[in-house]
This record gives C-alpha cells, structure tokens and sequence, in this order.
C-alpha cells in the first residue's frame, strides 16, 4: 500500500537558519503530494502541493519539488522565524481517475525555531 | 467564506458508550472525508463520503460509520468506545471533479474524544 516517510523530530533551529524536512514516499501510480502545517491545538492547514513530476509548490517562502526518480518531496526554506514552529506533516493523494483519494501521511516533524 | 466546522469541540465518553461527531463542509464542497489523529501521530484515514454514499474506507473496524447528508454535511458514528478511540478526528472537504479525483481537502479544527 502506499506510503510516506518523513525525517524524526523533533528540529530545533535557531531564527533565520536554512530548513530542510526530508519527505520519501511509496505509492503506485503517480499520486498527488502535499505538505500540510499543524499549529499547537488546531486542525491542519494546507501549506503547499504538487500534481506531477517535476512540479514546485511554494507558499509563505516554503518550497517543494516533486521528485519522481528519487520519490521525495523536501520541504525547504531559506530563512526560519519563531513564528514557523509548529508540526509538519507530508501526505499524498492516489490519483485515480472517478476514484476516492483518502489522503497517506506521514508521522510528522516538529519543527521548534528559536529566537 | 465559511471553512469547515465540526462539532462538538471536545467530547469526554466512557468505554462502550456510542459518539456522533458532525462535520460541515466548505462551501461548494461535496466530498467529506474522515481522519483519525491519535496523540503524535500522523493523521489516519478512516472513510471517505461523495453522494451521500461511502466511495473509500481505511483500516478501521465496522464500529466507526458515517453518514452524509443532501446538503453534503455528514456525520461520524462510533460504537462500543474503547480506550484506544481516545484522539483528534479530524474533518475534511473537497471538490469532486466531474470523471477524475477530487481536489486538495481542506481540513476543519477536529473533534477531541476522550474515552475513559
């Protein structure tokens, strides 16, 4: 079945370091990829997405390439606030055409940035 | 733009006691899918409902049912509580396109069990 693996938290950086959350995954197909935030006491907020190789999705100075060859979807920005800390959760979507797409994620990565 | 609700925010059962958790979804979404986030964890799939009928089901045992409704909203039912159903269920809404997958969900605030 498909799968997603993400780097073991938690990351604890200081402001303004470079990030990098390493994201592999396992699915037949050519599924849909995401990276979802999750702040202390929320529900998830989408941060970004890609629907094909080779695709960048990027927002609020995050970016993610759909890597195909080597199934991965890094998360990386260049430049971390304090305000960025919270969990971080890589999940895929099977694309199926007419069919469901229950989302697969991954455990998640704390991220802490300190001042 | 209302985003997705859910109710009730939080909600404390006993073991074997039954829950009924409520979701409504983004406006002009029509697919609501349900998740299960246990303390720590990654979110997991439990159903997902388009057309008032379940069209995909994750790995969890016939005591959790769902249901949707004309207006899209739809419900979560879980029977015979057990300690281990104590977690975040979380709501999501999408749009289904018309021959192929449905878009990126959005996720509401979630509903927190607590079984004892």
């Amino acid at each position: 079945g498909d799968s997603v693996t993400q780097m073991e938290g938690p990351v604890t950086l200081s402001e303004e370091a470079c990030l990098t959350i390493n994201c592999t995954y396992t699915a037949t197909g050519y599924p849909s990829l995401f990276w979802y935030v999750q702040y202390p006491g929320e529900g998830l907020q989408l941060l970004l997405k890609a629907t094909k190789a080779d695709d960048k999705g990027s927002n609020k100075g995050f970016e993610a390439t759909y890597r195909k060859e080597t199934t991965s979807f890094h998360l990386e920005k260049g430049s971390v606030q304090v305000s960025d800390s919270a969990v971080y959760f890589c999940a895929l979507s099977p694309r199926i055409r007419g069919g469901a797409d229950g989302l697969t994620f991954g455990k998640g990565t704390h991220l802490i940035i300190q001042p | 733009d209302a985003g997705v609700t859910q109710s009730p925010t939080h909600l404390i059962k006993t073991r074997g006691q039954q829950v009924t958790l409520r979701c409504s979804p983004k406006s002009g979404h029509d697919t609501v899918s349900w998740y299960q986030q246990a303390l720590g964890q990654g979110p997991q799939f439990i159903f997902q409902y388009y057309e008032e009928e379940e069209r995909q089901r994750g790995n969890f045992p016939d005591r959790f049912s769902g249901h949707q409704f004309p207006n899209y909203s739809s419900e979560l039912n879980v029977n015979a509580l057990l300690l281990g159903d104590s977690a975040l269920y979380l709501c999501a809404s999408s749009l289904a396109a018309a021959g192929y997958r449905t878009d990126t969900q959005y996720f509401g605030p979630g509903t927190r069990l607590t079984v004892l």
